[in-house]
């Protein structure tokens, strides 16, 4: 399946603090996802992302999150002023155009937060 | 809120053996419905999808649906200790370009040889 990459593979950060998570496709992805699984629990959708528009968000991504595809390649997560409850392991998921609307997942990175 | 249930486990099985694992889930709107893999710290990894009601088998696995009683299954054949893993169910509302995926809580398998 096509891959992507995300970038840092590990964050550790100070309370407070913004971080910026990087999903880098390598193919022509149309639809992305961020999805977060606290250690322990359950993998949780987060945002999708279609045709550089916010198509859907649940109740976690409030205003501390925010995504964006800057310069049509990397898709980011952003979370400012990060608290503790965000550690997490963060997945960028893709969907590819047309066809079936399975997800893959990238490998994923893992947020401390201090 | 919907809703998608899975035995924790862990299911422990001899090699060789076939696994069962069983998820099921609220929102009869749900149309098209996944299994992932995960090893520890490592991201899901796709086995397969299932839409219609009934079997679909794909190697060692087979995926079972039933929409009416809101209940999906993944059997793995031929059990092998690197099947050693937290097995997620995923289904999906399908709901425009959204396609939200809501995710059990996994069920963990151990394969002994």
């Amino acid at each position: 399946e096509p891959e992507v990459t995300q970038t840092p593979s590990h964050q550790v950060t100070q309370m407070g603090q913004e971080v910026i998570l990087r999903c880098v496709p390598i193919s022509n992805h149309l639809y992305f996802y961020w999805y977060r699984q606290i250690l322990g629990q359950k993998v949780e959708f987060l945002v999708s992302f279609y045709n550089n528009e916010i198509s859907e968000k649940s109740e976690i991504f409030d205003d501390q999150f925010s995504v964006e595809r800057p310069d049509g390649s990397n898709f980011t997560l952003k979370i400012r002023s990060t608290k503790l409850e965000d550690s997490a392991m963060y997945f960028c998921a893709w969907r590819l155009a047309g066809g079936t609307d399975t997800q893959y997942f990238g490998p994923g990175t893992r947020l401390t937060v201090l | 809120q919907k809703e998608v249930e899975q035995n924790s486990g862990p299911l422990s099985v001899p090699e060789g053996a076939i696994a069962s694992l069983n998820c099921t889930y609220s929102d009869r709107g749900s149309q098209s419905f996944f299994w992932y893999r995960q090893y520890s710290g490592k991201s899901p990894e796709l086995i397969m999808f299932i839409y219609s009601n009934g079997d679909k088998e794909d190697g060692r696995f087979t995926a079972q649906l039933n929409k009416a009683s809101q209940y999906v299954s993944l059997l793995i054949r031929d059990s092998q200790p690197s099947d050693s893993a937290t097995y997620l169910c995923a289904v999906n509302e399908r709901k425009a370009a959204g396609n939200k995926l809501t995710f059990g809580g996994g069920t963990r398998v151990l394969v002994k040889p």
